[in-house]
């Protein structure tokens, strides 16, 4: 299956501050996909990224807040923007398998100061 | 959109017993369901997953049951070990979508006694 690079695996920032986390994959893929997930919670999708086109956002999540870019079918990144305490989370890619299951990077474990 | 349920949040079991995690879903065209295992500071890893084509699927000790009438699906850990002790996560992946995206259930802390 797919191997996801993802970097950093963490990173302490100023508030007001940006912060833009990469993912590598080992193989081409259609869509890549990214989640937040918050101290002791769950994993939400924040949005999925296509190739050659916008990212597609969920609800409660906006492009000028995190800017994705997907330049080819092995990278993507993810910009958290203007960031505040509230940011402080872990950020993960995930990207589906040729198997049909989904894999996911290590992770970026943010914390906003 | 999607909307997955999951219980309990929390598990403690005694080393060797049974453990069982529930989930239900709320849209009848997801299609695919895995669960994924989270120890502390790693990533979601995949333990095993099931088919809406497919009631029962089994893995050594682990094993996921979907009712597709009901909407459910439920991840059971026979003989577990200190090791199994993580979170552990279900998601419904949403089918009519020309892709699929996973929704993810809130979690449960399995906590596995010697």
């Amino acid at each position: 299956s797919a191997v996801i690079s993802q970097k950093p695996s963490r990173d302490i920032c100023q508030r007001g501050t940006s912060l833009t986390i990469q993912c590598q994959v080992d193989s081409q893929v259609t869509m890549m996909f990214w989640y937040r997930q918050q101290p002791g919670q769950s994993l939400t999708l924040i949005a999925t990224a296509n190739q050659g086109s916008e990212a597609t956002y969920e609800s409660g999540f906006v492009i000028d807040k995190f800017p994705i870019s997907r330049p080819n079918l092995t990278f993507s990144t993810l910009t958290v923007s203007n960031m505040s305490p509230e940011d402080s989370s872990i950020y993960l890619c995930s990207v589906e398998t040729s198997g049909g299951g989904y894999t996911f990077g290590s992770g970026t474990r943010l914390t906003v100061v | 959109g999607e909307n997955v349920e999951q219980h309990p949040s929390t598990l403690s079991v005694q080393e060797g017993d049974s453990a069982v995690i529930k989930c239900t879903y709320s849209d009848s065209a997801s299609n695919y369901f895995p669960w994924y295992k989270q120890e502390l500071g790693k990533r979601p890893q995949l333990i095993i997953d099931i088919r809406s084509n497919v009631g029962e699927k089994k893995d050594q000790r682990i094993a996921v049951t979907l009712n597709k009438t009901a909407k459910h699906f439920s991840l059971h850990i026979t003989e577990t070990q200190p090791e199994d002790s993580a979170v552990y996560f279900c998601a419904a992946k949403t089918g009519g979508t020309s892709y699929g995206k996973l929704t993810f259930g809130q979690g449960t802390i399995l906590t596995v006694h010697p």
